[in-house]
């Protein structure tokens, strides 16, 4: 069964640039997290969506946004990028609600950066 | 004050040795708790979910402290495949919002 996907692997950016990241969850999985880890740093929360609608944010300004479309997959959008956003954008999947466990199934992520 | 709180280390100890990580949280609210794992340049996955009466898996033993607001992770008879970075994990459940901890590097050595 094939785990969390994420694309693309790497990605160059200039200033002022926008990125956009795609990932597909685990068959079955309706919810997808986003989290940024940047170099030395925990994994911050970025994004939850379940069934198509964003769920909650952490505390990311609004240029980083995202959607999940009907198949359940994902993107993350980060417009007017600046150098501190390099880093690495990991996506999760879990199963949706009534049956989360609290176990996130993490992708190998797509490392940015801004030049 | 960072909400989940992780000495970095690293740990370095021989095989065979037991080793205790530590994890404070500030936010009362948290009600799941986890202890996730990060090998070098890989993402992080799932060793074992933390609940109030403490838990066990192998080699491993959790326990919660919620009046404390502290959490921590026992490794038995440390094997080399056991180094990797630890992850304390606290989560507001309602709001699906894991909030990590910056990791507890462990290095196993023969």
């Amino acid at each position: 069964e094939a785990g969390v996907t994420q694309s693309p692997t790497h990605l160059i950016k200039t200033r002022g640039q926008q990125a956009t990241l795609r990932c597909s969850p685990i068959s079955g999985h309706t919810s997808v997290y986003w989290y940024q880890q940047a170099l030395g740093l925990g994994l911050q929360f970025l994004l939850w969506y379940d069934e198509g609608e964003e769920r909650n944010r952490g505390n990311f300004p609004p240029r980083f946004s995202g959607r999940q479309f009907p198949n359940y997959s994902s993107e993350l959008n980060v417009n007017a990028l600046e150098l501190e956003d390099s880093a690495l954008y990991l996506c999760a999947s879990s199963l949706g609600r009534g049956a989360y466990t609290g176990e996130l199934f993490f992708g190998e992520g797509s490392r940015l950066t801004v030049l | 004050r960072k909400e989940v709180e992780q000495d970095p280390g690293p740990f370095n100890v021989p095989e065979g040795a037991t080793v205790a990580f530590n994890c404070t949280y500030s936010n009362s609210a948290s009600q799941s708790f986890f202890w996730y794992r990060q090998d070098c340049r890989k993402e992080p996955k799932l060793l074992m979910s933390v609940y109030s009466s403490g838990n066990e898996d192998g080699r491993f033993t959790a326990q919660l402290n919620r009046a404390s607001q502290y959490i921590s992770l026992l490794i038995r008879d440390s094997k080399l495949s056991d180094s990797a970075t630890y992850l304390c994990v606290v989560e507001d459940t309602g709001r699906r919002a894991l909030t990590f901890g910056s990791g507890t590097r462990l290095q196993v050595q023969p």
